[in-house]
Parts: structure tokens; C-alpha cells; sequence
């Protein structure tokens, strides 16, 4: 089993809809959470970074931790095609710690 | 501008050729990453600097090199003891020692002849 669990996708949402996204995770040592996006042949953009449980909102975006279930979410408002791409969660359990990535959801939003 | 570079954008290996990638910042952070992305999987780690001179071991480290001589460059090396090499490469950077997070570069894409 994998230690950083999200559904591939792709998820296709009309423009205007909210989009969700979400990982689980098994390791409850994990304190930092982060959401990546990915453009097609890119690198990946820090989008959002979490620590411990709560939400945090920046814009269109707002991150979602839930230690207890070992769940976090990413919600995007307002979606724009511009949003299409590959959304990536990551966590560790301290700044020295290694990173552990989720496989990454497509997301396409349609005009 | 303040960031991570990679180079060259696309590589090609030849059998039995060994390839280095380049990966520079400018962000004065102590740690520094690679990682192997194919389709449909996450980020696997190939190798870790948290200082100069220093590596670890990533999850999948057989068939590949590093070295860490100056606190911006990280190359890595594709020996030609990784039978699979065509994946994108990511190399990202962060500080130590603090709430920090990872910034990627660009990527590098390695294909096979």
C-alpha cells in the first residue's frame, strides 16, 4: 500500500464549478502538506502548504487537513481552463524529512 | 531572477552511454532533490543533498550518480546501469531547518535511442 493514496483522475469540471481534490495518507507522523501544480512537461508550482490540521485560503484556492481521518483536500473556486492540469499532494512528518508524493489527478475544465 | 534551472530541456542517451543533467539554483537553500516522474506514478526519489559534499540515497537510487561540490549544482548522473531511463527528471530545492517547502525546476526529459 502506498503511503500517499490519490485518485488519478482526469476530472473533467464545466468552467465556473468548483473543483475538489483530495488525497489520504497513511502515515500519521505527517505534519507538512502541500499541493502542487503541474502543467503539462513542467515542473511543479507550490500552489498551497499546510501545517498540522485546519484550512488555509489563498484566492480561488483553500487546503484542507483533517489529521484524524488522514485526509486533506484542495478546493478550487471559480474554475478557469487555465486550472487544467495535474494536481499533486505532498506531505512529510518534519523539514528534514523526506517528501512523499501522490501519483497526481488530472484536471480538465471545459469552457 | 531567483530560481532552479535545469539543462538540457530533452536528452538522449545512446545504449551504454552514461548522461548527466544539470541542475543549478540561486536561492542560497541547503537541500537539494532529484526526482523521477513517469505516467501515471508520483515523484520518486532518486537522491537527496541536505549540504555540501554530502548525498543520500532516494527510494531509487541503482543506476544512478550524484555529486554535491558546491552549495547551487546538483548534477545527476544516468549510468548505464539504469535499464529504464526514459522519465522526466525534477530536480527541486529547499532551506533547512525551517517550515519550508520544495521549488522545483522545470524538468529535464530523457529518452532512449
Amino acid at each position: 500500500q502506498k503511503e500517499v493514496e490519490q485518485d488519478p483522475g482526469p476530472l473533467s469540471v464545466p468552467e465556473g464549478a468548483i473543483v475538489s481534490l483530495n488525497c489520504t495518507y497513511s502515515n500519521s507522523a505527517f505534519q507538512y502538506f502541500m499541493w502542487y501544480r503541474q502543467y503539462s512537461r513542467k515542473g511543479p508550482e507550490l500552489l498551497m502548504y499546510t501545517y498540522s490540521s485546519g484550512n488555509k485560503e489563498d484566492g480561488r484556492f483553500t487546503a484542507q487537513v483533517d489529521k484524524s481521518s488522514k485526509y486533506i483536500s484542495l478546493f478550487i473556486r471559480d474554475s478557469q481552463p487555465s486550472d487544467s492540469a495535474t494536481y499533486l499532494c505532498a506531505m512529510n512528518t518534519d523539514s528534514w524529512g523526506k517528501f512523499q508524493f501522490g501519483a497526481g489527478t488530472q484536471v480538465v475544465v471545459t469552457p | 531572477d531567483g530560481g532552479i534551472t535545469q539543462s538540457p530541456k530533452y536528452l538522449f542517451r545512446k545504449e551504454g552511454q552514461n548522461v548527466t543533467l544539470s541542475c543549478e539554483q540561486n536561492l542560497n537553500h541547503d537541500a537539494m532533490y532529484w526526482y523521477r516522474q513517469d505516467p501515471g506514478q508520483g515523484l520518486r526519489l532518486i537522491y537527496y543533498s541536505q549540504i555540501v559534499n554530502d548525498f543520500q540515497k532516494g527510494d531509487i537510487a541503482e543506476g544512478y550518480s550524484v555529486s554535491r561540490e558546491k552549495k547551487e549544482s546538483f548534477p545527476l548522473t544516468v549510468t548505464s546501469a539504469q535499464k529504464n531511463p526514459t522519465a522526466f527528471y525534477l530536480c527541486a530545492s529547499k532551506r533547512t531547518g525551517s517550515q519550508e517547502t520544495q521549488y522545483f525546476g522545470p524538468g529535464t526529459r530523457l529518452l532512449v535511442l
